[in-house]
């Protein structure tokens, strides 16, 4: 079956430190690969996705890179900031049908001034 | 961008009462909207896939007579949780399929905090 599997938390990190969550799944085929991000007291939001390997999806300073070889997906920043502490969460889709996402557990972020 | 609203965002109710919860997609069409669950400090448990129409698909171990979803329009899906105990007080967030297929972005509403006492 589909599944995603992220390193545990929580990760505490200084302002301007290096970020990398890792993320690897196992998936039938192709699946599309995707990063959300969980505020304290808020809902998902998406913060970057990937449709095929190779892809790099991009925001806020987040990257992360589709990799078939290593079916990985690692979120990563160069300078994290306070704002930024939250839980993160890596998922998957199937690429066929209205199928749901697949969620990683989920790895909350501290980052301390 | 598409927006999925959720109502209510926090709900409190005695035992034995029965909950509804409201997902709609405010701006576009969601033939396929989906249910989660979440436990404090835990990640999304997929509850049920809710198909405009047709009976929603329940997850093994979900009880569908406790967690009853309903479809009606291709704005609007709603949960209610029968007869709550305690047990269900969850954080419940609901998703929708938003143009692009099954590559294209799901978008989640803001999630409904249940507590039952």
């Amino acid at each position: 079956g589909n599944s995603v599997t992220q390193m545990e938390g929580p990760v505490t990190l200084s302002e301007e430190a290096f970020l990398t969550i890792n993320c690897t799944y196992t998936a039938t085929g192709y699946p599309s690969l995707f990063w959300y991000v969980q505020y304290p007291g808020e809902g998902l939001q998406l913060l970057l996705k990937a449709t095929k390997a190779d892809d790099k999806g991009s925001n806020k300073g987040f990257e992360a890179t589709y990799r078939k070889e290593t079916t990985s997906f690692h979120l990563e920043k160069g300078s994290v900031q306070v704002s930024d502490s939250a839980v993160y969460f890596c998922a998957l889709i199937r690429n066929s049908g209205n199928t749901p996402l697949v969620f990683g557990k989920g790895t909350r972020l501290s980052v301390i001034a | 961008g598409a927006v999925v609203s959720q109502h209510p965002s926090w709900v409190i109710c005695k035992s034995g009462t029965s909950v509804k919860i409201e997902c709609r997609s405010l701006d576009f069409q969601a033939t396929t909207m989906f249910w989660y669950r979440q436990f404090p400090k835990q990640s999304l448990m997929l509850m049920a896939t809710s198909n405009e129409g047709s009976k929603a698909t329940y997850e093994q171990g979900v009880e569908k007579d406790k967690f009853l979803i309903n479809h009606a329009s291709l704005t609007l899906s709603t949960l209610t949780v029968t007869s709550a105990h305690p047990e269900d007080s969850s954080f419940y967030i609901c998703s929708a399929l938003g143009w692009g297929g099954p590559t294209g972005e799901l978008f989640f509403g803001e999630g409904s905090r249940l507590t039952v006492l």
